[in-house]
């Protein structure tokens, strides 16, 4: 059964980089699809970014300027960096599988616990 | 920032049908097709309905999912309490070139 984990600091300060880590257990990370979204206390869901095991990667346009997907396949990792973030990048950050049945990479079928995230000084 | 637009709350009784809907756009919904997830509280997001009415193995048949122009909803036969959760829908938008989740409908079972 593939298994994500969710890895990083809890506490990061303004302006600086959020940087988080998912290590991908009992499958490859090879094949699939591979997502990073995000959940304000209280809020919706937000859709970050993906990348694809070749280094494929597509962003929100409303984060593309500071954010960047990147995955090493020999450590069965992908990993997420936010720069110049903000008390507004407050938020339970999940990795999680893109579907690889589903027509557009936009089905979410395994997701790690999440990692709650919080910008302040 | 929502375009995929949900009520915020719904409810119902054990046994009872419910419905949550989702209302899109020609670039999203009316174009792609509609996953459903459930957020149970204090839990990462579960996908219930993917590619408009398929069902991941292992979730119950009393999930149902369809899609009708560009709008969805995501139907809940023989309500059970266990049902008490978040439910988001998502779809991917042509626009945007990315994905979009609803802002969620907050299910209480009475």
């Amino acid at each position: 059964q593939v298994q994500l984990q969710e890895s990083g600091p809890g506490l990061v300060k303004p302006s600086e980089t959020l940087s988080l880590t998912c290590t991908v257990s009992g499958g490859s990370i090879s094949t699939y699809y591979w997502t990073w979204i995000r959940q304000p206390p209280g809020k919706g869901l937000e859709w970050i970014g993906y990348i694809y095991y070749i280094g494929r990667t597509n962003y929100n346009p409303s984060l593309r300027s500071r954010v960047t997907i990147s995955i090493d396949t020999s450590k069965n990792q992908f990993s997420l960096r936010l720069i110049s973030v903000t008390a507004a990048d407050t938020a339970v950050y999940y990795c999680a599988r893109v579907n690889i049945a589903a027509p557009t990479p936009d089905a979410f079928d395994m997701w790690g616990q999440g990692t709650m995230v919080t910008v302040s000084s | 920032q929502s375009v995929l637009t949900q009520a915020p709350s719904a409810s119902g009784t054990p046994g009872q049908r419910v419905t949550i809907s989702c209302s899109g756009s020609t670039s999203n919904i009316g174009s792609n097709t509609v996953n459903w997830y459930q957020q149970l509280p204090g839990t990462a997001p579960k996908l219930l309905i993917y590619s408009n009415n398929q069902r991941p193995s292992g979730v119950p048949d009393r999930f149902s999912g369809s899609k009708s122009g560009t709008s969805a909803s995501l139907a809940i036969s023989g309500l059970q309490s266990e049902d008490e959760a978040d439910y988001y829908c998502a779809a991917w938008d042509d626009s945007l070139n990315g994905v979009l989740f609803g802002g969620g409908t907050k299910l209480t079972v009475l």
